[in-house]
């Protein structure tokens, strides 16, 4: 079945530096999603991008989607305390998404 | 905000009891999903419905069982409680190819 792969796992940032996860597929994907869980919380989904090579922006973070939809990446500027939890792609269909195993940000400040 | 729901938020509970964690949702939406989470790690999906009166088994092996008799209900049953079994369950719903709503999740502690 499909398989989203999802580096690094851990990603421990000063605050003020920029960062960027990664997620791979083995498979072409229809789209891609991007979920954030905050500590103790529950994900929550932040954006979806479906074209070949797009690009979308959110404040201080860029989402890519690879020109072969095949991988994805996450960028984030000036790293704040607010961005700490763990941030997962999703690849899949109308009917299942495949969850990376997350990329979980710590800030030292 | 999403309108799921999960119940109950914490659950202790002695070996071999049963036990069902309720999820309910208000959206309408056809797509239903159990995930299996402990603390900071990957979300393993254990079941899910395209609809009533359809289950599927995830991913992840699981000993529990589902039903989708409502479209706005998807209940998730274990006839035996193990420590094996503490973790975190996530109910999850999504119409079509659109983004996913994720409940507050159960922490379950078997004894």
């Amino acid at each position: 079945g499909q398989q989203v792969m999802q580096i690094p796992q851990y990603q421990h940032v000063q605050e003020g530096e920029d960062f960027t996860t990664y997620c791979n597929s083995s498979t072409t994907l229809s789209n891609i999603q991007w979920y954030k869980q905050r500590p103790g919380g529950h994900p929550v989904f932040l954006i979806q991008l479906v074209k070949s090579g797009e690009v979308k922006k959110q404040k201080r973070l860029t989402f890519q989607f690879g020109e072969a939809k095949k991988n994805s990446s996450l960028h984030i500027t000036a790293t704040q305390t607010t961005d700490v939890g763990t941030y997962f792609c999703a690849g899949g269909n109308d009917y299942k998404l495949s969850f990376g195993a997350g990329t979980t940000v710590t800030v030292r400040a | 905000e999403a309108d799921i729901y999960q119940t109950p938020r914490y659950l202790v509970i002695g070996t071999g009891k049963k036990i069902t964690l309720e999820c309910s949702q208000t959206m309408g939406h056809d797509k239903m999903y159990w995930y299996q989470q402990d603390p900071g790690m990957e979300l393993h999906l254990i079941h899910y419905s395209y609809g009533v009166n359809s289950t599927e088994k995830g991913d992840l092996s699981s000993e529990s069982t589902v039903s989708r008799i409502r479209t706005e209900h998807f209940p998730l049953t274990l006839e035996s409680a193990r420590p094996s079994h503490t973790s975190q369950y996530l109910c999850a719903s999504r119409s079509g190819g659109s983004e996913q709503f994720f409940g507050p999740g159960t922490r379950l502690t078997v004894l």
